[in-house]
C-alpha cells in the first residue's frame, strides 16, 4: 500500500503563472487535507475535502486559490497568478472515514516563485 | 481563534539526556493534541498524540502529558539519540475538529553525540 503521493516534488513558477499541485491519497482514503508550510514555520491549514466535496476551505485565501477532489483521480490544489509570497512547501494528508485525520502526510511539493 | 505557543525554539542536549518541549493552547474546546517530527526537507511524521480524556501517554522513549486546566501539554524524550535530531511540532485541534489543526512554530532539537 503506497503512502500519500504528491507531485511534482519541486515546482518553479514565475510571477503570474499558474501552479497545479497534485495529491493522491492512500488506497481506501477518501478524505484529503492540504496544509502550507512557510520557511521555518509550522504548518497552516488550508482546506479539507472529501470525494467531490469541499468540507472546510476556511484556511484558503479567497482569491487565486482553489482545490478539488474529483470522483476519479488525485486532489488538485490550484494557485492562479502566483506571487512570491506563495513560495512554500505544500503538504497533503489523507485518512479513511473515521480515521485519525493527519496521520499520514505526503512528501510535499516545494513551490518556488521567481 | 486558536493559538499554540511552543517553547523552546531550539534545544541542544547531550546523547542520553532527556529533552522536554512545552506547548500552550488557547481554545478550551481543543481535545486532540498530536506531535510531529520533521527532518530537514522531509514530511512531518506523527510520533505521538493524546486526547483530552487522558493525562499522559507513553510510547517507548517518548511520552506526552496534558494539563487541561492550565491548557498546556509537553513532549518528553528520554535517552536521546543523535537520530532524534529534528524539528518537533506540537498541534492542537480547533472547534472545527481534528482535521483542522493549529501548529506551534516548532522546536529544533539537536542531540550531540
Amino acid at each position: 500500500n503506497a503512502g500519500v503521493m504528491q507531485n511534482p516534488r519541486h515546482l518553479v513558477r514565475r510571477r503570474g503563472q499558474e501552479a497545479r499541485l497534485r495529491c493522491s491519497p492512500m488506497k481506501g482514503h477518501s478524505h484529503v487535507y492540504w496544509y502550507r508550510q512557510l520557511p521555518e514555520e509550522g504548518l497552516k491549514f488550508m482546506v479539507y475535502l472529501q470525494k467531490e466535496n469541499i468540507i472546510d476551505e476556511s484556511g484558503m485565501p479567497k482569491e487565486r486559490f482553489s482545490a478539488e477532489f474529483p470522483k476519479e483521480g488525485p486532489s488538485i490544489l490550484r494557485i492562479q497568478q502566483v506571487v512570491r509570497g506563495d513560495s512554500a512547501a505544500y503538504f497533503c494528508a489523507s485518512s479513511p472515514p473515521g480515521g485519525v485525520p493527519l496521520s499520514f502526510f505526503g512528501p510535499g511539493t516545494r513551490l518556488t516563485v521567481l | 481563534g486558536e493559538n499554540v505557543e511552543q517553547h523552546p525554539s531550539t534545544l541542544s542536549v547531550q546523547e542520553g539526556d532527556s529533552a522536554v518541549i512545552k506547548c500552550t493552547y488557547s481554545d478550551s474546546a481543543s481535545n486532540y493534541f498530536p506531535w510531529y517530527k520533521q527532518e530537514l526537507g522531509k514530511r512531518p511524521q506523527l510520533i505521538i498524540d493524546i486526547r483530552s480524556n487522558v493525562g499522559e501517554k507513553k510510547d517507548q522513549r517518548i511520552a506526552v502529558t496534558l494539563n487541561k486546566t492550565a491548557k498546556h501539554f509537553s513532549l518528553h524524550i528520554t535517552e536521546t539519540q543523535p537520530e532524534d535530531s529534528a524539528v518537533y511540532f506540537c498541534a492542537a485541534s480547533t472547534r472545527g475538529g481534528s482535521e483542522k489543526l493549529v501548529f506551534g512554530k516548532g522546536t529544533k532539537l539537536t542531540v550531540n553525540p
